[in-house]
């Protein structure tokens, strides 16, 4: 198994450009979560679903979008990119009446 | 203040030494994780605990519900465990919401 998966590693925005944050994992996971980390500060969920076609807000959710059309991808869409949406994004997932959540390697964006 | 306070901030540690990580919380909380974060940035899941203690290899988790305290020990350090460490509060109420400390970063020197 792949694991959890994420594409771009990094990437360079300038602002108002949009752009998709991929996600997809291969474990057959119900829940996958979108979380962003800034520098100093600890991780903050952006959004999560609880399977496909339900997804839902978590702490910090403005600036940002989700779909979640199948189990596996879970992608993270920004409309209109913002300096203050300069962070490391990670996409985790765990199965459902499991605790252990899985995470991506994390894609690295910066807007300028 | 945070929701959920971790200390130290930063940690160095010679070799073999015991370390304890302390994360304490000031909301409500189902259960509490433990994450390790690697210096490449990988983020991988060390334990979860609703009450008392669990313990995988040289690490060990405890969890004083009434206290809102946490701790993560590692016996016997060893330079592999240099990593930033981060401690992570279920909040109450069936919620996914985890609220997340800032993280120890801990050196280990051999």
């Amino acid at each position: 198994n792949a694991g959890v998966t994420q594409t771009p590693k990094f990437r360079i925005l300038k602002i108002g450009q949009s752009m998709t944050l991929q996600c997809t994992q291969d474990m057959n996971h119900n829940y996958m979560y979108w979380y962003r980390q800034d520098p100093g500060m600890g991780l903050k969920l952006i959004y999560y679903s609880v399977g496909a076609g339900i997804t839902d807000k978590g702490e910090v959710p403005n600036g940002y979008n989700v779909s979640r059309s199948t189990t596996e991808d879970f992608p993270l869409r920004l409309e209109l990119a913002a300096p203050s949406q300069t962070s490391v994004y990670f996409c985790a997932s765990r199965r459902q009446n499991t605790d252990t959540q899985y995470f991506g390697p994390g894609t690295r964006l910066t807007v300028l | 203040k945070n929701e959920v306070e971790q200390s130290p901030q930063n940690l160095t540690a010679q070799e073999g030494e015991f370390i304890t990580i302390n994360c304490s919380y000031s909301v409500g909380i189902s259960a509490l994780h433990w994450l390790q974060q690697h210096p490449g940035g990988g983020i991988v899941s060390l334990f979860m605990l609703s009450s008392g203690k669990k313990k995988h290899g040289r690490l060990i988790a405890t969890i004083n519900i009434q206290e809102k305290h946490s701790s993560l020990h590692i016996t016997a350090s060893h330079p592999r465990d240099s990593a930033v460490y981060i401690c992570a509060g279920l909040i109450q109420g069936g919620s996914e919401k985890l609220v997340f400390g800032k993280g120890t970063k801990l050196t280990v020197n051999p």
